[in-house]
């Protein structure tokens, strides 16, 4: 079945560790983002890459890289630079070109990451 | 910038029961697209409406539909025959005509408890 594969689901850091979260799709789409959810809180955008070898920071881009070297995959790091790393992370796709609005985003089913 | 407000954070629906959760919009392009997404308590991000600027018509989607006022810029979800299921966060969002950013802006959500 095509879908967006994260993991881990839960994963926890120490203090001043880096972590990379894994996001794979299967849908032949070419845009895909990264987005941090805090408690009763609504998605923010973190990093997002509309084609292979390309990316652009989003709204909260501070401490947290990228790379976009296959369609398929769009693996996030958390570095120790992200102060407060503690949140639902989640990765989403779509296949619109960048001429069209419509054409939902596929999301991942998100990873849980906590420091300890 | 875009923003969406959603200013109900909970709400409360008999079974069987009509509920309408608010969506108010805020952006300067002529062209953009509203979408509603469903979230669970397990996580992911379900599709569920979509409605683009300049459809004449509101949208629907089985129970789903979108009750689309431009002027007053906003895009309200009503669900129909509430059913026990439907319990869950309900976000907003908003997709951008600026060619530079085709991530979707997310308001803060709503919750929805629907009881027997």
């Amino acid at each position: 079945d095509g879908g967006i594969t994260q993991s881990p689901k839960y994963l926890f850091r120490k203090e001043g560790q880096n972590v990379t979260l894994s996001c794979e799709q299967n849908l032949n789409h070419d845009a895909m983002y990264w987005y941090r959810q805090d408690p009763g809180q609504g998605l923010r955008l973190i990093y997002y890459s509309q084609i292979v070898n390309d990316f652009q920071k989003g709204d909260i881009a501070e401490g947290y890289s990228v790379s976009r070297e296959k369609k398929e995959s769009f693996p996030l790091t958390v570095t120790s630079a992200q102060k407060n790393p503690t949140a639902f992370y989640l990765c989403a796709s779509t296949s619109r070109p960048p001429t069209s609005l419509r054409g939902e985003a596929f999301f991942g089913q998100g990873t849980r990451l906590t420091v300890v | 910038a875009q923003k969406i407000t959603q200013t109900q954070p909970g709400m409360f629906v008999q079974e069987k029961e009509a509920v309408t959760l608010d969506c108010t919009y805020d952006t300067s392009d002529p062209s953009y697209g509203l979408f509603w997404y469903k979230q669970p308590s397990s996580g992911e991000m379900i599709f569920l409406i979509y409605q683009g600027s300049y459809d004449q018509q509101n949208a629907t989607e089985g129970r789903y539909s979108l009750n689309f006022q431009k002027a007053r810029k906003s895009a309200n979800l009503v669900i129909s025959a509430s059913q026990l299921g439907d319990s869950a966060m309900y976000f907003c969002a908003m997709s951008s005509s600026d060619t530079g950013r085709r991530a979707l802006t997310f308001g803060s959500g709503t919750r929805l408890q629907v009881q027997p």
